[in-house]
């Protein structure tokens, strides 16, 4: 157990819907990193937060968006969902960028 | 723009086939390299940090060293639970930049 919580596990919905990730990271660690990874595709970093603020950001698309609250945890929205979103999507939380990664379980998006 | 490599991309070994997986990069002064296991559909697992040319980490059937120019993951004695994809990243230069990893090794241990 990594100590980074994500939730759903599981998401299944349909095109042009709109759906939330949560995540929660370690206790201490103050960014949180999304990545997506399609079947058998390799990581894609979308976006860091550290402390509430934007760190760095990936290929992510305009339909996506994020924050981190002040409590630390982060959520991860999309929205005009098209089938090619399907992928799981991870959380990652570290220290700070100099630090190892701690990633969740995943939550795996289906879009019908 | 920081670089990863991975080779090779996949690797099959019989149990108790001792090999080595290789991490190169080019970084504008490195700041460390991390190794990470990651199992189907679950996220990656860290394993290591290296930090410095000429350090190893060692943990069970699992050693990692580090040169100036790459990193080696070398796998003794290998068992059937050690199958997996095996991912290197390096640490951003600067704080505002992302971390950058390698497309991974997948490794298959057949008993």
């Amino acid at each position: 157990d990594s100590g980074v919580t994500q939730t759903p596990k599981h998401l299944i919905t349909a095109t042009g819907q709109r759906v939330t990730l949560r995540c929660s990271p370690r206790s201490g660690d103050l960014s949180v990193y999304w990545y997506q990874q399609s079947l058998d595709q390799g990581l894609q970093f979308l976006i860091q937060y550290y402390n509430g603020e934007e760190r760095a950001k990936g290929n992510i698309l305009e339909r996506f968006s994020a924050q981190q609250f002040p409590d630390l945890h982060s959520e991860l929205n999309l929205s005009s969902l098209e089938l090619g979103d399907s992928a799981l999507y991870f959380c990652a939380s570290s220290r700070d960028s100099d630090y190892e990664q701690y990633f969740g379980p995943g939550t795996r998006l289906t879009v019908t | 723009e920081d670089q990863v490599t991975q080779s090779p991309e996949a690797l099959r070994l019989q149990e108790g086939e001792s090999s080595s997986l290789n991490c190169s990069y080019t970084v504008s002064g490195l700041r460390g390299l991390f190794w990470y296991r990651q199992d189907p559909g679950k996220g990656p697992e860290f394993l290591f940090t290296l930090y410095s040319a000429g350090e190893e980490k060692e943990k069970e059937r699992l050693k990692a060293t580090l040169t100036k120019k790459e990193s080696f993951l070398h796998i003794t004695a290998p068992k059937p639970e050690d199958s997996a994809t095996y991912l290197c990243a390096v640490p951003p230069r600067g704080g505002y930049q992302k971390v950058t990893f390698g497309t991974g090794t997948k490794l298959q241990v057949i008993p």
